[in-house]
């Protein structure tokens, strides 16, 4: 069966500092991957999304960049965190060709101080 | 206006209670429709998928789809505490990747 995994749970960084999210899907190839960030009470807003090595998407112009070094494996980064990227980042795979369909991590709550 | 309209909550109802959860929605192109379940600080999980207008049932679960009207709405019969969790709705016109959620309705299931 298909898993994600998805580290860490928690970090607290400060302001300037970089940031390395990494996600690994196992049991699956050639996946799509996502990253999602979460804001406390609101919906879910799609960061970057990936339908193949090397292939990223970005949805919102923003402090962070992905990159999918290996087939299951995708990386969100930052080179310097502001106050705002605090949030619970998710990320998430689904199926070649559907799509419609996503499994997600467990989530990493990062807090910026 | 946003894509996808969902009432916030919190939603609080008693133990074996039959809730009603809604979204509505504005495009029109959209096929595929989701509910997610989300326990604090964990990723969603999926609940439902469906296609077409009309009911899906699974378990204790019913998704119903109006495209006539642009809603949907997950029914969960029997409520139980664990089902005390925020339900995130989603939907997508199918070619594309990018899904669209609802903000999430936080549901409370009193014992």
């Amino acid at each position: 069966s298909q898993t994600i995994h998805q580290w860490p749970a928690t970090l607290v960084q400060p302001v300037g500092s970089p940031l390395s999210l990494e996600c690994t899907v196992e049991g699956t190839s050639n996946p799509n991957l996502y990253w999602y960030r979460q804001a406390a009470g609101r919906g879910l807003q799609l960061l970057f999304y990936s339908v193949g090595i090397g292939q990223i998407s970005s949805e919102v112009p923003q402090n962070l960049s992905a990159s999918r070094p290996q087939d299951r494996q995708f990386i969100l980064s930052s080179k310097k965190l502001l106050l705002s990227d605090s949030g619970f980042y998710l990320c998430a795979w689904s199926v070649v060709p559907t799509g419609e369909k996503l499994f997600f991590g467990s989530g990493t709550q990062l807090s910026v101080l | 206006q946003k894509e996808v309209e969902q009432d916030p909550g919190p939603l609080s109802v008693p133990e074996g209670a039959i809730v009603s959860l809604n979204c509505t929605y504005s495009n029109s192109a959209f096929q595929y429709f989701m509910w997610y379940r989300q326990y604090s600080r964990k990723g969603p999980e999926l609940l439902m998928y469906t296609y077409s207008s009309g009911n899906k049932e699974d378990g204790r679960f019913t998704a119903q789809v109006d495209k006539s009207s642009k809603y949907i709405s997950l029914f969960i019969r029997d409520s139980q505490p664990s089902d005390s969790a925020t339900y995130l709705c989603a939907m997508t016109e199918g070619s594309s990747y990018k899904l669209i959620f609802g903000s999430g309705t936080r549901l409370l299931v009193r014992p």
